[in-house]
């Protein structure tokens, strides 16, 4: 079956314990990204990646890191995390390389949360 | 921002009847996109239509585009209660391919 699984899907932690959520897809897509989702203000991009080793920010990057050492896997790494990280976590990705071309497939969502 | 705004926040119809959510944006858009989420899930995938396109069609599902007035509308149509989730408008900027921006979304519940 074609799909974006994440890992954890619900995580509560403490003030800067690191910390990585991984994101894995099926479907040999190029592109891949990472979405925070708060109450009010929508989905927004943390990081993007284009193909393998192209790596690049999005909206909210500050306090995220990423790396694409496979087509296959995205891990968003929070490496001390702080209470504003507190949000629903979304990997999803894309067939071609931008996404002028194709939508995006989600995976079901991280809950996230730092005490 | 180019985040898009979606109007009404929240819609509250009966089964049987037809739902419609607007869209609105700032930036020219290469493509604009309808997503669907259910509580706490993940998003799904609705339509995809061009900036050249003005009407797309998918089972229940009529979008409609005015890049004039960078405006998108999504209809559905005999509503169901398994239709009841969140929508959200999605674009893509004529500038660059690396983002989708979203919208806040409809919140839209279908009563049986």
């Amino acid at each position: 079956e074609a799909q974006v699984t994440q890992n954890p899907r619900y995580l509560i932690t403490v003030t800067g314990k690191k910390l990585t959520v991984t994101c894995s897809q099926n479907m040999n897509h190029e592109y891949m990204s990472w979405y925070r989702q708060d109450p009010g203000l929508g989905l927004r991009q943390i990081y993007y990646s284009m193909n393998v080793e192209v790596t690049d920010k999005g909206d909210v990057p500050e306090g995220y890191k990423v790396s694409r050492k496979e087509k296959r896997n995205f891990p968003l790494i929070l490496e001390s995390p702080s209470p504003n990280q507190t949000s629903l976590y979304f990997c999803a990705s894309s067939l071609g390389a931008g996404l002028h071309t194709g939508e995006l497939f989600f995976g079901e969502g991280s809950r996230l949360t730092v005490l | 921002s180019q985040q898009g705004e979606e109007d009404p926040q929240a819609l509250s119809i009966q089964e049987g009847e037809n739902a419609t959510m607007n869209c609105s944006y700032k930036t020219s858009i290469n493509n604009l996109q309808w997503y669907r989420q259910n509580s706490g899930r993940g998003l799904v995938h609705l339509i995809l239509i061009r900036s050249n396109e003005r009407e797309k069609h998918s089972g229940r599902l009529r979008v409609t585009l005015d890049t004039s007035k960078k405006s998108s509308s999504l209809l559905i149509t005999a509503s169901r209660a398994a239709d009841t989730a969140s929508y959200f408008c999605a674009t893509v900027l004529l500038s660059g391919a690396n983002n989708l921006f979203f919208g806040t979304g409809t919140r839209l519940t279908v009563i049986p």
